[in-house]
């Protein structure tokens, strides 16, 4: 399997700032995506992350809202801008390893509390 | 809205006893599903997965049913354990390799 490391774990933030997420992969993988937690709640796809070009985003997730990097095949970043109280979620990154027959993998996500 | 939907948000099994988790979907073009077991603080974590042209996979104490039909699938627990408590999520992958999770169903084992 993948290993996922998302940074930070854990943030408290303050309302009207912005927050960025790493997401690092121990392998080269094919896809990357982010996923958003709300509390209680399932989980729903914010973008796909693609390897040197912008993201693609679901709807009712825009850019510039959470802009996405991903410089090559095993970072990605996802900024959560301008927060407000109802950002507070889990963030979370997803990886898609062909060689292992398309398995998708979850880090173990970064919990936002904005106040 | 979600195409993926579980029956029942909360199950209480007893030790021992085998669980039964199930799962409508209303695509009936999806082709590949995966379910993920997510403990609290933690990130889902893979389970078992199957594809359309298959009715059964079965795996480590699970087994995953896939019923076309009806549009159905459910997750078999034998022996439930206290280390099976947690969230279970089906997943149904819409388009290379993006999910659309259900709503979860708490699983609660009783000692």
């Amino acid at each position: 399997s993948a290993v996922i490391s998302q940074k930070p774990s854990r943030d408290i933030c303050q309302r009207g700032t912005s927050l960025t997420i790493q997401c690092q992969v121990d392998s080269q993988v094919t896809m990357m995506f982010w996923y958003r937690q709300q509390p209680g709640q399932s989980l729903t796809l914010i973008a796909t992350a693609n390897q040197g070009s912008e993201a693609t985003y679901e709807s009712g997730f825009v850019i510039d809202k959470f802009p996405i990097s991903r410089p090559n095949l095993t970072f990605s970043t996802l900024t959560v801008s301008n927060m407000s109280p109802e950002d507070s979620s889990i963030y979370l990154c997803s990886v898609a390893v062909a060689l292992l027959g398309g398995e998708l993998f979850f880090g173990e996500g970064s919990r936002l509390t904005v106040l | 809205g979600e195409s993926v939907g579980l029956h029942l948000p909360t199950l209480s099994v007893q030790e021992g006893d085998n669980s039964i988790i199930n799962c409508a979907y209303s695509n009936s073009a999806s082709d590949y599903f995966i379910w993920y077991k997510q403990e609290s603080g933690k990130g889902p974590q893979f389970i078992i997965d199957i594809r359309s042209n298959m009715d059964k996979r079965q795996g480590q104490r699970v087994t995953v049913l896939l019923n076309k039909t009806v549009k159905h699938l459910s997750l078999q627990i034998a022996a439930t354990q206290p280390g099976d408590s947690a969230v279970y999520f089906c997943a149904e992958n819409m388009d290379d390799y993006k999910l659309s999770f259900g709503a979860g169903t708490t699983v609660t084992v009783r000692a």
